[in-house]
């Protein structure tokens, strides 16, 4: 199996701060990699695919990038509605493996 | 846009099976890979497994001898059985769309295990 490692798990940026999440694969999973948000309560949502795909609707200060086995989320000026759990989430073979999540908070 | 849908009860007792079903409305079950994926409360995402519009299905090897996953494309809706639950298994469980990446997911619901 597909092992990822994400980091760090918790972070707190002041609004307008550049945000960069991490996530490391055990072995080469090529760009499948997809990124999701969750804000507290809610459903996740799909951000990201393909390590830097942006899914159709979200915000442009959302960006990924990556490949092999070493991948990155980065929020380019944080907003108070950026808080939530970050994911990043392996489709290269089953099972499909997920992070262990980032929680964002706003300083 | 495709919309789904968990239901079954959301109170289980240890040692019981844990039955959830999913249906998909606003567009086909078909050609598509339908997953679950649960969620402690507090904790992170864990992957149970999907399975294929013709029914073949792949799961987490963490939970491969107690689960099972199937689908009735007649009614448009998969399903979910989670056997010999304990306290550990108790989460939000939700079902979603697989193309991959996991695109339309239901809102979730909350199985708690418990006598």
């Amino acid at each position: 199996d597909i092992q990822v490692t994400q980091s760090p798990s918790a972070l707190s940026a002041f609004v307008g701060d550049r945000v960069t999440i991490t996530c490391r694969a055990s072995q080469d999973i090529s760009n499948y990699v997809a990124w999701y948000q969750q804000k507290p309560g809610k459903v996740p949502m799909l951000l990201i695919l393909g390590a830097s795909m942006l899914q159709s609707g979200v915000p442009s200060r959302f960006s990924g990038s990556g490949s092999g086995t070493q991948f990155t989320l980065t929020i380019s000026s944080l907003q108070p509605e950026d808080v939530a759990s970050y994911y990043c989430q392996n489709y290269h073979s089953a099972p499909l493996t997920f992070g262990q999540g980032t929680r964002l908070e706003i300083k | 846009q495709v919309q789904l849908q968990e239901s079954g009860p959301g109170l289980v007792k240890p040692s019981e099976t844990l039955s959830l079903t999913c249906t998909v409305s606003r567009g086909s079950i078909i050609s598509y890979f339908w997953s679950w994926i649960r969620q402690p409360p507090g904790k992170g995402l864990e992957w149970i497994g999907y399975v294929y519009y013709n029914g073949s299905a792949t799961y987490n090897p963490s939970l491969k001898s107690r689960v099972t996953i199937s689908v009735d494309t007649s009614k448009n809706q998969f399903s979910l059985r989670l056997a010999s639950v304990t306290a550990a298994d108790t989460a939000v469980y939700y079902c979603a769309r697989t193309v991959g990446m996991l695109d339309y997911w239901g809102q979730g619901m909350l199985v708690t295990v418990s006598s």
